[in-house]
């Protein structure tokens, strides 16, 4: 079945230290891929998405994420952590093959900075 | 400014009560999407539109009911079918092109509760 694993439901990094979220998704073919971060009884919004090109994407606030076909990855990295950081991540994908726009999300990963 | 909102922020439901969550959108984006949101569970997808006067079930669409008779508008009725209506709902739009590379946009959600 098609899915979208975030392993880690929550993590805890100091501040100034190095953050990685690990998401994997299970699909026949590269779907798009996306980051979104919702701050407590907020929207979602848009990091960062790879639809194709570059494997090491860009996205707002300082994150990137590089997709790895053969681990079926997309983890989003940040070199340091700020408090304001603090929030709950969601990797999703969109299937290529479906005409839908769909979006498929993993269960999220809740991120705590320590001062 | 250019965005999605949706009305109320919270919503009380009585037992046996249908209640009307209200998504508008001034992007001109085609699609919108209404996902519920629950604690540890991601968000699910309950109803989307591509076009006017159109729309389709989602994942969890049983209980739910929509209509689009505008572009800018996609309301979300929870009726007293759902029994576990308690939950963050989302709306989101889009863009809508054939080559599937559209990017999901988030209104800042409603808070339904049941008394």
């Amino acid at each position: 079945a098609q899915s979208v694993t975030q392993p880690d439901i929550h993590i805890t990094v100091s501040e100034g230290a190095s953050l990685e979220l690990r998401c994997n998704y299970s699909y026949g073919a590269t779907p798009y891929l996306f980051w979104y971060v919702q701050s407590p009884g907020q929207g979602l919004q848009l990091l960062l998405k790879y639809f194709s090109g570059d494997t090491l994407v860009q996205g707002i606030k300082g994150f990137e994420a590089e997709f790895k076909r053969s681990q079926s990855s997309f983890n989003l990295r940040k070199p340091s952590v700020h408090w304001s950081d603090a929030a709950e991540y969601f990797c999703a994908v969109a299937p290529r093959s479906s005409n839908t726009g769909k979006l498929i999300f993993g269960q999220g990963t809740t991120l705590q900075v320590k001062p | 400014d250019g965005g999605i909102t949706q009305s109320p922020k919270y919503l009380f439901r009585k037992e046996g009560q249908n209640v009307t969550l209200s998504c508008e959108q001034n992007l001109n984006h085609d699609a919108m999407y209404w996902y519920r949101q629950d604690p540890g569970q991601g968000l699910r997808l309950i109803y989307y539109s591509q076009i006017v006067n159109d729309f389709q079930k989602g994942d969890i669409a049983e209980g739910y009911s929509v209509s689009r008779e505008k572009k800018e508008s996609f309301p979300l009725t929870v009726t007293s079918a759902q029994k576990n209506p308690t939950a963050f709902y989302l709306c989101a739009s889009s863009p809508w092109s054939t080559s599937g590379e559209e990017t999901q946009y988030f209104g800042p959600g409603t808070r339904l509760l049941v008394l």
